[in-house]
């Protein structure tokens, strides 16, 4: 069973830095493209960013470019989301989801349950 | 705001067939595989239909897909009251190198 557990979130202030992590479980990590998907409170969705199988290609949002950097450890089958330069409307839940589009980054069927990142002083 | 546009919200009577239309461009809906996620309160979204007009394991043929040029098309047949949710639209974007979803339209049963 795919299993994604995403981790980090919490608050922090305007400017300030955090990393999530995303541990992947029941499939071969390595084979997958990632990505992060974030949803404001009381919002629509909004795709973050991906990374392709090896981490070679790397996509962002306009929103998050220069902000945001994607990474992944496939030992450790962990992808992460380093984020810094945070601002309030960066405030919202982050999942983090399995590409199974073939690295297409067209669909994604798996998806994690979220951790809550607060932008807040 | 994204680039993709649904409608607000739709609604019908139990039993009877909603649609939800999902309009883009030709960098994205075009040329790219559309999906569609259901998402009830408080949860992860659930992916419905991809490659346009396919279905996961364990989604009823109740859910349809369809694209047609820069646009695309979520059909939900014999609503249920358990069908009450959030609906996105999703794609890959060429020019912004980067996926996209639509904005999103809930779904309500009367």
């Amino acid at each position: 069973e795919v299993q994604l557990l995403e981790s980090g979130g919490g608050l922090v202030q305007p400017g300030g830095s955090l990393r999530l992590s995303c541990a992947a479980t029941g499939f071969t990590f390595s084979s997958y493209a990632m990505g992060w998907v974030r949803q404001a409170p009381g919002k629509g969705l909004e795709w973050v960013s991906a990374i392709s199988v090896g981490g070679v290609n790397t996509y962002y949002a306009d929103s998050v470019k220069g902000r945001f950097s994607i990474s992944r450890d496939n030992s450790k089958n962990t992808v992460y989301l380093q984020m810094s330069s945070l601002r309030a409307e960066d405030t919202a839940v982050y999942y983090c989801a399995k590409d199974d589009g073939g690295g297409s980054l067209e669909y994604f069927q798996h998806w994690g349950q979220g951790t809550l990142v607060t932008v807040s002083t | 705001q994204s680039v993709l546009t649904q409608p607000p919200s739709v609604s019908a009577a139990p039993g009877q067939k909603v649609t939800i239309s999902c309009s883009g461009g030709r960098s994205n809906i075009a040329n790219n595989y559309v999906s569609w996620y259901q998402q009830l309160p408080g949860t992860a979204p659930k992916l419905l239909i991809y490659d346009n007009n396919k279905r996961p394991s364990g989604i009823p043929d109740r859910f349809s897909g369809s694209r047609s040029g820069t646009s695309a098309t979520l059909g939900i047949a014999g609503l249920q009251t358990g069908d009450e949710a959030d609906y996105y639209c999703g794609t890959w974007d060429r020019s912004l190198s980067a996926g996209v979803f639509g904005t999103g339209t809930k779904v309500t049963v009367l």
